[in-house]
């Protein structure tokens, strides 16, 4: 069983602040929290991790519960080249286990 | 920089076949990791190299499935004989520390049909 779970689909217009949210109620205190984005025909691609914390980066921010049990990705301003799949993500033990996804699109 | 590189893209086997995927990790890189994604599951872990030692190949489904990693440079995935099952999407990744403190690179997948 997956140990995330995210919204198959989302839809944003161009240029609007997106917020893509994950559950992982069942995380240890030891999993980090990644994002990575696929877009077609490529493998995954990193966006985002963090611990505890919120994170920022020049692709995106990452909210994280204080409880940690779930987590959202932020994109301040969605373009056409932002439509991906979008997978939250959980690494230990140097293993990622990937939820199923889910899938962006970003209208003009 | 050349980014992780896997070959074929695509390969159609029959069942009973063998078939050898490769990735060429980045340069440098220390860690390489194989997942696969089959028909309708989430990608999932298979194995984990440091340099040429297996670290971690709890993930590999049965031992049909043989992987190297010659030098601690490419890596090869070997199935044989392939079974119907063994179709989907077949990804590798490297990176230079561990995923804890630094992010993976993963190459655009080989897709294995076996019919």
């Amino acid at each position: 069983d997956a140990k995330t779970t995210q919204p198959n689909s989302m839809e944003s217009n161009e240029e609007e602040p997106v917020h893509l949210p994950c559950n992982h109620s069942t995380i240890s205190g030891t999993d980090y929290i990644h994002w990575y984005r696929q877009l077609p025909s490529q493998g995954p691609e990193y966006v985002i991790h963090g611990l505890t914390s919120n994170v920022n980066n020049r692709m995106a921010s990452l909210a994280i519960a204080e409880d940690r049990k779930s987590s959202t990705l932020i994109l301040h301003r969605a373009t056409l080249r932002d439509a991906a799949v979008y997978y939250c993500i959980l690494f230990n033990f140097n293993k990622f286990y990937f939820g199923s996804g889910t899938k962006l699109n970003v209208k003009p | 920089e050349a980014g992780v590189t896997q070959f074929p893209s695509h390969s159609v086997i029959e069942k009973g076949q063998t078939v050898t995927l490769r990735c060429d990790p980045i340069s440098g890189h220390d860690n390489l990791y194989w997942y696969r994604r089959v028909m309708g599951k989430e990608i999932k872990f298979l194995l984990h190299f440091v340099k040429e030692s297996k670290q971690d190949e709890s993930g590999m489904p049965n031992n049909r499935f043989l992987a190297e990693r010659t030098g601690g440079t490419y890596s090869t995935l070997k199935v044989q004989p392939a079974e119907l099952e063994d179709s989907g999407v077949y990804f590798c990744a490297s990176s230079q520390g561990s995923p804890m403190n630094t992010e993976a690179f993963f190459g655009q997948g080989t897709r294995l049909t076996v019919v």
